[in-house]
C-alpha cells in the first residue's frame, strides 16, 4: 500500500550522491524533533532525533541540522542508496509533550 | 520482539458497516497512539493513551469513532457506522513513556476502504 500520494514534494538524486531533505516546523516552542522514514506499504521508522539544545546530530550516513531561528530542520543522507527511496517525515513535539506532529513528508527517489 | 502488530492489514467494507481495527503493543510499552494517514491530510493523531487511560482524543473525527484499551497490551479502534471518507491507512504506534527518547514504534498499518 502507498503511504502518501501524488502531491508530495519529490527529491530525485543519483545513487551515490548526498541528499538533503528539508522541513519547516510549526511551533517555536517545540523542543524535540524526529525524522522518520516510510517505505511503501510500511509504517514510519525512526531514523534520528535531535533536541532543541543542539544544532547538529550525526548518525550512520545521516545528519540532522536544526535552525531554531527560522524553524527549519534538515536531514542529510550521505552516499544515497536505492534502499533510501522512501517518504521522509519530520515530527516535532512540545516540552513534556506526548503528541508528535508530523510534517507533510518528502518523497526521495534514488536514480540508478 | 515482534513489534507493534496490527490487524487486519486490509479491510474493504460497505458504507454503514462497523469496522474494528486492532493493535497489540510492544511488550513493556505503556503508551499507545492511533494515527490516520491520507493523501490530503498526511499523518494525523487520532487519540493516545498512557497506562490504558485516554489522554487526548481531540483528533477523533466524531462520535462514530471510538478507541479502547481493555488491557495494557491491546487496543481497538472502532468506526460505526463507517463512511467513504473514513478510507485511509490507520497506524498504531507505541512507546515507553518516561524514557524521553521520542521513539514511536509504528505497526504496518491497516488500510481501510469504505465503499
Amino acid at each position: 500500500g502507498e503511504s502518501v500520494g501524488l502531491h508530495l514534494p519529490t527529491l530525485s538524486v543519483q545513487e551515490g550522491d548526498n541528499s538533503i531533505i528539508n522541513c519547516a516546523y510549526s511551533n517555536s516552542a517545540s523542543d524535540y524533533f524526529i525524522w522518520y522514514k516510510q517505505e511503501s506499504g510500511k509504517g514510519p521508522q525512526f531514523i534520528i532525533d535531535i533536541r532543541s539544545n543542539m544544532d547538529k546530530r550525526q548518525g550512520q550516513r545521516v545528519t540532522v541540522l536544526l535552525n531554531k531561528t527560522v524553524k527549519h530542520l534538515s536531514l542529510q543522507i550521505a552516499a544515497t542508496q536505492p534502499g533510501d527511496s522512501a517518504v521522509y517525515f519530520c515530527a516535532e513535539t512540545l516540552p513534556y509533550g506526548q503528541n508528535f506532529v508530523f510534517g507533510p513528508g518528502t518523497r526521495l527517489s534514488v536514480l540508478p | 520482539d515482534a513489534g507493534v502488530i496490527q490487524s487486519p492489514r486490509h479491510e474493504v467494507t460497505e458504507m454503514g458497516q462497523e469496522v474494528t481495527l486492532r493493535c497489540k503493543l510492544i511488550s513493556g510499552h505503556n503508551s499507545l497512539f492511533w494515527y490516520r494517514q491520507t493523501m490530503m491530510r498526511g499523518l494525523e493523531l487520532l487519540i493516545y493513551f498512557n497506562n490504558n487511560v485516554p489522554i487526548d482524543d481531540s483528533g477523533m473525527p466524531e462520535d462514530r469513532f471510538s478507541a479502547k484499551m481493555p488491557n495494557a497490551s491491546f487496543s481497538t479502534l472502532k468506526i460505526q457506522p463507517s463512511e467513504p471518507r473514513d478510507s485511509a491507512v490507520y497506524f498504531c504506534a507505541s512507546r515507553l513513556t518516561g524514557v524521553r527518547t521520542g521513539e514511536l514504534f509504528f505497526g504496518e498499518g491497516s488500510r481501510l476502504t469504505v465503499l
